[in-house]
Parts: structure tokens; C-alpha cells; sequence
């Protein structure tokens, strides 16, 4: 199996804040890489595929970089409505399909 | 505007089989480069991917539980299911169903999961 290893596992921030958060793969995934944010009791929402192309109708902030085995997640401009926990999930051809452990986004 | 809805029992004793259905309203499960997954999250941990079904019916499942697991689809009522044998308390879980594209290479839409407890 392909390990997702994400960092940190949470993070304090304010709104308007820059957040960065990375997943590491255990081997090279290419840019097969997605990002997702879950809300406590909802189910993931996708935000980026393809390692950087934001889904339809996610907010300009979010973004996405990486290829290979290191991929980022960065809100620009932390809002109050991204306080959540976000996932990384490789998305290549190798299976099973895995996902990090999580990031927790909390309010500093 | 596609949905998935979760259904079936949210109680199963240990030992036995449980099953879940996903209806997928708002477009046909047929049409497109899609596939249908199954994904498990225990209370407080992370997600865990069970396994996929095509609509041609070729499936792949999560070895950790592939021997227990059994993924189906019927094309005519829009649907796909869940079974999964042998529970036991590790199996408890809020069961989430979602569409996976070929495309994007991700889990586009999802349902609102559905807790599952194994307890007797």
C-alpha cells in the first residue's frame, strides 16, 4: 500500500492567516493527488484534483502544488468557514486507494 | 445535481453480514467514466477507502478486507451496495458511498454516511 503521511497532524491559525499543509506519499504518485476538507458530522467535500486544479466552485484561496512524492495545501487567507480537517488521498492507479491521517484546522 | 443516499441497518450484531445500499439520484449510475466506492471513517479517525465497482461490474476492494467484502451494482434501480461479513466491533463506522472519476482521479460526490455499530 501507498502511505499518505500529512503534517502537522493540527494546526492553530486566525482568520485571514495563511495555512500550509503537506502530504507526503510513500513512493510517487505522480501528480495523482487529491485534497478534500470535512466539517464534523459531513462528509468530505473534494477541493483539488490532479495535485493542483481546484474542483468547481471551491474558493480561489485554496490551492495545491507538488508532484512525485511532496504536495501542498495552502489557504491563502484563512476564513472562518475553513476551520475543518483536511485530507490528502493519492489517486493514482496503484490500489488501494489511501488517504493521510488528517489535518485539524483550529482557531488559534 | 447528482446525490447519493446511504440506506440500510445502523445496528448489526457481531458476526454477521452488513449491507448497504447507495441510490444515486440526479443522474444515470450508468453514463460517464465514474465508479461507485464505498468509504469507512470510526468515530474520531481517519478514512479508509473499502473498495469500487465500474458499472461494467469489475470491481476492486481494499485487501484488508477483501475476503469479507462484496461490492454490487443494479444498473436498473440506480443503485450499488455493501456487503460486508464476519463484523465485528472494528466495523463500526459511519459508511459514507461516493463517486469516484476517472478524470479527476477523485471522490467528486459523496453521501451524508451512515453510522454502522456492530454491537449485540
Amino acid at each position: 500500500d501507498i502511505q499518505m503521511t500529512q503534517s502537522p497532524s493540527s494546526v492553530s491559525a486566525s482568520v485571514g492567516d495563511r495555512v500550509t499543509i503537506t502530504c507526503r506519499a510513500s513512493q510517487g504518485i505522480s501528480s495523482w493527488l487529491a485534497w478534500y476538507q470535512q466539517k464534523p458530522g459531513k462528509a468530505p467535500k473534494l477541493l483539488i484534483y490532479a495535485a493542483s486544479s481546484l474542483q468547481s466552485g471551491v474558493p480561489s484561496r485554496f490551492s495545491g502544488s507538488g508532484s512525485g512524492t511532496d504536495f501542498t495545501l495552502t489557504i491563502s487567507s484563512l476564513q472562518p468557514e475553513d476551520f475543518a480537517t483536511y485530507y490528502c488521498q493519492q489517486a493514482n492507479s496503484f490500489l488501494p486507494l489511501t488517504f493521510g491521517g488528517g489535518t485539524k484546522v483550529e482557531i488559534k | 445535481q447528482v446525490q447519493l443516499q446511504e440506506s440500510g441497518p445502523g445496528l448489526v450484531k457481531p458476526s454477521q453480514t452488513l449491507s448497504l445500499t447507495c441510490t444515486v439520484s440526479g443522474g444515470s449510475i450508468s453514463s460517464g467514466s465514474y465508479y461507485w466506492s464505498w468509504i469507512r471513517q470510526p468515530a474520531g479517525k481517519g478514512l479508509e477507502w473499502i473498495g469500487r465497482i465500474y458499472t461494467s461490474g469489475s470491481t476492486n476492494y481494499n485487501p484488508s478486507l477483501k475476503s469479507r467484502v462484496t461490492i454490487s451494482v443494479d444498473t436498473s434501480k440506480n443503485q450499488f451496495s455493501l456487503k460486508l461479513s464476519s463484523v465485528t466491533a472494528a466495523d463500526t463506522a459511519v459508511y459514507y458511498c461516493a463517486r469516484g472519476t476517472t478524470m479527476v482521479r477523485g471522490f467528486d460526490y459523496w453521501g451524508q454516511g451512515t453510522l454502522v455499530t456492530v454491537s449485540s
